[in-house]
């Protein structure tokens, strides 16, 4: 079983829509939680950190269960540029290893 | 100011050959990491430097891998006697302080590698 598992999708949505990313993780362990998008061929950038209170960004909602180890992204008014993969990360933090630990990645397709 | 570079940004390897692929980090970041993305994955943890202090290497594949960060800033990744399965982008990824909660990792554009 992978650490981190996201559907891959693809999600194909219209401008305007509002699309839901889910993730779970399995080390109970982890420490702290990002969003990353990799557009293609690219390098991933961090979106956005994920708090236990959960947070907003513009058009962009995430959300932590710590008890279910479940993670989610909502983006609203989904826009052409949103286009990309959404990666799902966690990190140990200081109580092991320090690198992120990634899904695999879920693919937006914003058509008009 | 200037983000993570790699060099090369492409490279094509017989079976068998050596690679060393290169990463400058941002100024002054004290933290490097070294993740291989197969295609339709997400980056998989290979190394992690503090410093010039290797400090884990619990991820890279086999012994044909080999990094080192001997100053501390530029880092090499080097692969001996390439195999088909090492085709992959091999990303470099810097942060500032030594890796805490919330600390925000950079990542460079990566080396494609592909082995035939």
């Amino acid at each position: 079983r992978k650490e981190v598992e996201q559907d891959p999708g693809p999600f194909n949505v219209p401008e305007g829509a509002t699309v839901a990313f889910n993730c779970t993780y399995s080390n109970s362990a982890s420490q702290s939680f990002f969003w990353y998008r990799q557009d293609c061929r690219k390098e991933p950038k961090l979106l956005m950190s994920v708090y236990s209170s959960g947070n907003e960004d513009g058009r962009f909602t995430a959300q932590l269960n710590r008890a279910s180890q479940y993670i989610s992204l909502l983006i609203r008014d989904s826009k052409l540029s949103d286009s990309a993969t959404y990666l799902c990360v966690v990190n140990l933090g200081d109580t092991g290893r320090r690198a992120l630990t990634f899904g695999s990645g879920t693919r937006l397709q914003v058509q008009p | 100011g200037a983000g993570v570079s790699q060099s090369p940004r492409y490279k094509v390897a017989k079976r068998g050959q050596d690679v060393a692929l290169r990463c400058d980090p941002i100024s002054g970041h004290v933290s490097l990491f070294w993740y291989q993305q197969a295609l339709g994955q997400g980056p998989e943890f290979l190394t992690y430097f503090q410093n010039e202090a290797q400090l884990d290497k619990s991820g890279l594949p086999s012994d044909r891998f080999f990094a080192e960060r001997p100053e501390g800033s530029v880092s090499t990744l080097k692969i001996q006697r390439t195999q088909q399965e090492d085709s992959a982008v091999y990303l470099c990824a810097s942060s500032l302080l030594n890796p805490s909660t919330y600390n925000e990792q950079f990542f460079g554009p990566g080396t494609r590698l592909t082995v035939l």
